[in-house]
Formats: C-alpha cells, structure tokens, sequence
C-alpha cells in the first residue's frame, strides 16, 4: 500500500466554521507533511511532524492547528478561516533519517466563503 | 532555503528526448537534488533524486554538474503523459524530516 489518502476531497466552508481534513498513511512512515496550494502556484509547506512530534511550522496562522494523534494520521483543524485560505490542500509522508520520496495525497481542495 | 532557477516552460515532441534544466548556485554540501512533477489535478510525484553523481531510474535520468551548481533531468523519450510541471528542489533536512520547498517549477508541454 503506498497511497496516501485525504478526506474529504472537497470542503466549503463559512467564516465562522470549525471543520477539519483527514490524512492518512499505512506505511510505516513516520514524518508527516501538510502542504498549501493555490491555483497555478507551487505547493507551499505548511507543516512537517516527525515521530509524531511538530518539527516544522513554516509562520502559519494560529487558524490553522495540525494535529499529529498516531503514527498513521495527521489532521488540520480548520477555524475562523478567511477567504484566501481557499486552496488545495496537500499531505504527504515519508520514512524518517532517509533520503527517498514524499508520498503526496490527491489533496482536499477547500473553499471559504 | 536554498534556491533553485528554472524556465517556467518548455515544450517538446512525443517520442524525443527532453531535457529539463535547473541552476542552484547556493547549493550546500549535503543538500540532495529532488525531481517532482505534478500532473493535472493530482498531488505531486517523486521522480528522482541524488547528490553527486548522476541517476537513472525507470522514469527519468538527472545529470548533475561536477560542480553541482546545476542538474538536468532528463525524460528518454517523453509522452503525452509526462505533460505536467516539473519542480527541482534542494532537499533539507530538520529533526529528521526532509524539508522540500518547491520553486516555481517548468511547465512541460508535449505536442503529439
């Protein structure tokens, strides 16, 4: 199994919502990435977990909370969001003390109105 | 981070060769080269990676300079499917964990 998988593939949501994206991986791998994409732009790092501990947070609003519960899941808790955090959202993973791939998800593509 | 520089396109025939190039001046000693390409509507994919001495793999081959100040990834013969935007990327490492911040990338364009 070398999938990552995201839920939901597609959100919107209000300003004043709480919402959250699901990551998840059965690889064995212990790091853990959330990326930011918007439209004709390269994905920006948001995030990075390493043994499900936060290593990286690249200065991201506060909106935004990452939560890292087991070896196997990362989540992004979504709240009070504006409307130019519309984007697609991207996990991905990888082995831990290695050079070799990350292992990207298709995305969540999220929408605030 | 350190930088990388690309075209912000090219484009190329099915069936030829193509050669995708990227400068990173700023690159450090233990900084890995990273391929990436996303296709259309899907996340990103690893194509290849090194440090010094140049790579093949069953997609892709990538040359690296012997002063490592730039590299080229090489498509053997390109096909309509290899049309996305390729990102050269220095790979960090912090705690453990790679590190990849994307540039802008090369929009490859194959024409049939």
């Amino acid at each position: 199994d070398t999938e990552v998988t995201q839920t939901p593939k597609h959100l919107v949501m209000g300003m004043t919502n709480k919402k959250s994206l699901k990551c998840e991986q059965h690889m064995g791998h212990r790091a853990m990435y959330w990326y930011k994409q918007k439209a004709k732009k390269p994905p920006e790092l948001m995030f990075v977990y390493s043994y499900e501990k936060l290593s990286i947070n690249e200065s991201v609003p506060s909106r935004f909370s990452p939560e890292c519960p087991n070896s196997s899941l990362l989540n992004l808790h979504l709240h009070a969001l504006q409307p130019e955090d519309s984007a697609l959202y991207l996990c991905a993973s990888s082995q831990v003390q290695r050079t070799g791939e990350l292992f990207f998800g298709e995305g969540s593509r999220l929408t605030v109105l | 981070d350190a930088k990388t520089t690309q075209p912000n396109s090219m484009e190329s025939n099915e069936e030829e060769p193509v050669h995708l190039p990227c400068n990173h001046s700023t690159i450090s000693g233990t900084d890995y080269i990273h391929w990436y390409r996303q296709l259309p509507s899907q996340g990103p994919e690893y194509v290849i990676h090194g440090l010094t001495s140049n790579v093949n793999n069953r997609m892709a081959s990538l040359a690296i300079a012997e002063d490592r100040k730039s590299s080229t990834l090489i498509l053997h013969r390109a096909t309509l499917r290899d049309a996305a935007v390729y990102y050269c990327i220095l790979r960090d490492v912090v705690q453990g964990a790679q590190k990849l911040v994307f540039g802008q990338g090369t929009r490859l364009t194959i024409n049939p």
